[in-house]
Parts: structure tokens; C-alpha cells; sequence
């Protein structure tokens, strides 16, 4: 699976739009770009993922390059219930046990 | 509809003990894993299974077994605990059609 860099951390004013980039420049062409996001001591949680198209769902938004080497994912209003560390995955859909490699992530702190 | 439940929540176990961590989920999905993240990092494979019956190892499996004879239940087991196995444990399930991993509230293990 391809490698991803993302940012440690960023801050985010409380109701503004927090905008994530994560950087993928070996993604393969049947790799998928995954989000999920770790709350303080709670298991990953998942927001999103896509292929090269842009995705909406009542989290986020994900936003893919046209060369899909880079992405962004989008939340619209951050609210203080968003800080936690966020990571972005790539990964070959349906390939052997469908397994799921996490980076650093960006840790991201939404302030009144 | 209880998701994935983890137990025990918290253990501190001896060098040289060993320990059964539980995992157990009720969404029938046939994907199952084990991550242990150490403090500050992100979170890295243990162990897979595919469904009952069939286990693999993922990046990180030394020190560990597991056994898959049911679809619900994939319990990891240390045999003889030493200090680096001190971490935070979650067990993940996978829902087949959007392939969104649902991970349990994980277990915090110390070994001193």
C-alpha cells in the first residue's frame, strides 16, 4: 500500500471549515484513499473514503487532485467535538484481508 | 446491537504472565483484526482473520497467538507478557460493503 504524509498537527477555530491535506504521491491506480479519526483513548473511527471522485457524507467531505496524489478532507463546521488525531490511509480495495496500515496522522485541535 | 466489545478494559500484568485479551462482535462480519497503539503513535496490525477458521499474521505479531472458532469471537492471547508489549489493544471488525472498520473501546495493557 502506498505510503501517505500528513501534517502532525493544526489548529482549527471552533465553526470554521478545517481543511486536512494528506499527501500521497505513489497511490496506485486501484488504491483507495481512507480517513478515520481517534478521538482521545476511543478506537478509530471511520469518515470516509474514495477512489478519485470527490465524496460528501454527513461527516466530511473528501476532496481528491485530478493526479490524485494529494487529498483533502473537509469538515465543514468544526465543532470542539472534532479534536483528534486524524489519518489518512490508502489502500488496494478488496486486496488480502482488506487490512488497513496507519501513519502518525495529523492531530487537530478545534479552539473556541 | 452492541458493535464490538473489548474486555477487560484495563490489566496490569507481571513480566512473564500470561493473559487472554477478548474480543467479541455481533454485526456477523467475517473480517476481524488486532492493533496495539503505543503512546503517541499510530496504530499498528497484529493479527487478521478472514473468518472462522482462518488467522493471519499482520506487522506486528511476535510475542502473540490467536485463534478464530467462531465468527464472533477473536481472542488474542500473550504468553509471556515483557514491558514492550505494554500498549493500548483494539479489536476491529469490518463491514463488508463499505469497507468501514469498526473498531471496539480497546484495552489498556501494562506490563511491569
Amino acid at each position: 500500500d502506498a505510503k501517505t504524509t500528513q501534517p502532525p498537527s493544526m489548529d482549527c477555530a471552533e465553526g470554521r471549515a478545517a481543511n486536512l491535506p494528506c499527501n500521497h504521491s505513489t497511490i496506485s491506480g486501484n488504491e483507495y484513499v481512507y480517513w478515520y479519526r481517534q478521538i482521545h483513548s476511543q478506537g478509530p473511527q471511520y469518515i470516509i473514503h474514495g477512489l478519485k471522485n470527490n465524496e460528501t457524507n454527513e461527516m466530511a467531505s473528501l476532496i481528491i487532485t485530478e493526479d490524485r496524489k494529494s487529498s483533502t478532507l473537509i469538515l465543514p463546521h468544526a465543532t470542539l467535538r472534532d479534536t483528534a488525531v486524524y489519518y489518512c490511509i490508502v489502500r488496494v480495495d478488496k486486496a488480502a484481508g482488506n487490512k488497513l496500515t496507519f501513519g502518525g496522522g495529523t492531530r487537530v485541535l478545534v479552539k473556541p | 446491537n452492541a458493535g464490538v466489545t473489548q474486555t477487560p478494559k484495563f490489566r496490569i500484568l507481571k513480566i512473564g504472565q500470561s493473559m487472554t485479551l477478548q474480543c467479541t462482535q455481533d454485526m456477523n462480519h467475517n473480517y476481524m483484526y488486532w492493533y496495539r497503539q503505543d503512546p503517541g503513535m499510530g496504530l499498528k496490525l497484529i493479527y487478521y482473520s478472514v473468518g472462522a477458521g482462518i488467522t493471519d499474521k499482520g506487522e506486528v505479531p511476535n510475542g502473540y497467538n490467536v485463534s478464530r472458532s467462531t465468527t464472533e469471537d477473536f481472542p488474542l492471547r500473550l504468553e509471556l507478557a515483557a514491558p514492550s508489549q505494554t500498549s493500548v489493544y483494539f479489536c476491529a471488525t469490518l463491514r463488508d460493503r463499505l469497507y468501514e472498520q469498526y473498531f471496539g473501546p480497546g484495552t489498556r495493557l501494562t506490563v511491569t
